[in-house]
């Protein structure tokens, strides 16, 4: 159980066209998901919480206008970058809470790695 | 504010060596405390995790126990094999509905 689908798991795309990222929760309603984007090498950086039904909350010096997250419903989570630029390009992984009982965890992607050319 | 060390990588050992990943943190309360792993080119997959003070998490051989007075998670595994070769995450969470707070990762290399 508690199965997070992230698509597509990569992309390529041109300077300045937009990407949309999905993250769905197959087997259980996420009402928190969470954003990160990992650089080779790197831990993950968290980008964003959303919560379904609320605006996401940003971590400090991510640009909300720049990596737009929607999540309107239990099950689904999206990230879009718009107007990529090559400097955008990295591996992007998406995460959901889920909780059951007492108790809760945490479920990953795959990940998508984005190449803007 | 809360926060995970880990030991730094790249870690290389032969198969069949024991294994160790330290990781300590910092943290108000009492948080929950995960390994996860990650192959190239994928996501992460949790490992095993410990949400109290002297609980130890185990799978595939790895254990881990949350020891409260050092506030470490260290990382153990008997016997390494070469498809234990991943990058390695120690995390806590704070148990109130928030985030993964994640170390820096520890890259694992196990040669045959």
């Amino acid at each position: 159980g508690a199965v997070v689908s992230q698509h597509p798991s990569w992309v390529i795309c041109k300077s300045g066209t937009s990407v949309k990222i999905e993250c769905r929760s197959l087997d259980f309603q996420a009402t928190t998901m969470f954003w990160y984007r990992q650089f080779p090498k790197q831990s993950l950086m968290l980008m964003a919480t959303s919560n379904e039904g609320s605006k996401a909350t940003y971590e400090q010096g991510v640009e909300k206008d720049k990596f737009l997250i929607n999540h309107a419903s239990l099950t689904l989570s999206t990230l879009t970058v718009t107007s990529a630029h090559p400097e955008d390009s990295s591996f992007y992984i998406c995460s959901a809470r889920w909780e059951q009982g007492m108790g809760y965890g945490y479920t990953f992607g795959s990940g998508t790695r984005l190449t803007v050319v | 504010g809360n926060s995970v060390t880990q030991m730094e990588g790249p870690v290389t050992l032969s198969e069949e060596a024991f294994l160790t990943i330290n990781c300590t943190y910092t943290a108000t309360g009492y948080p929950s405390l995960f390994w996860y792993v990650q192959y190239p080119g994928e996501g992460l997959q949790l490992l095993l995790k410990a949400t109290k003070a002297d609980d130890k998490g185990s799978n595939k051989g790895f254990e881990a126990t949350y020891r409260k007075e050092t506030t470490s998670f260290h990382l153990e595994k008997g016997s390494v094999q070469v498809s234990d070769s991943a990058v390695y995450f120690c995390a806590l969470s704070n148990n109130q509905g928030g985030k993964l707070i994640f170390g820096q990762g520890t890259e694992l290399s196990v040669k045959p």
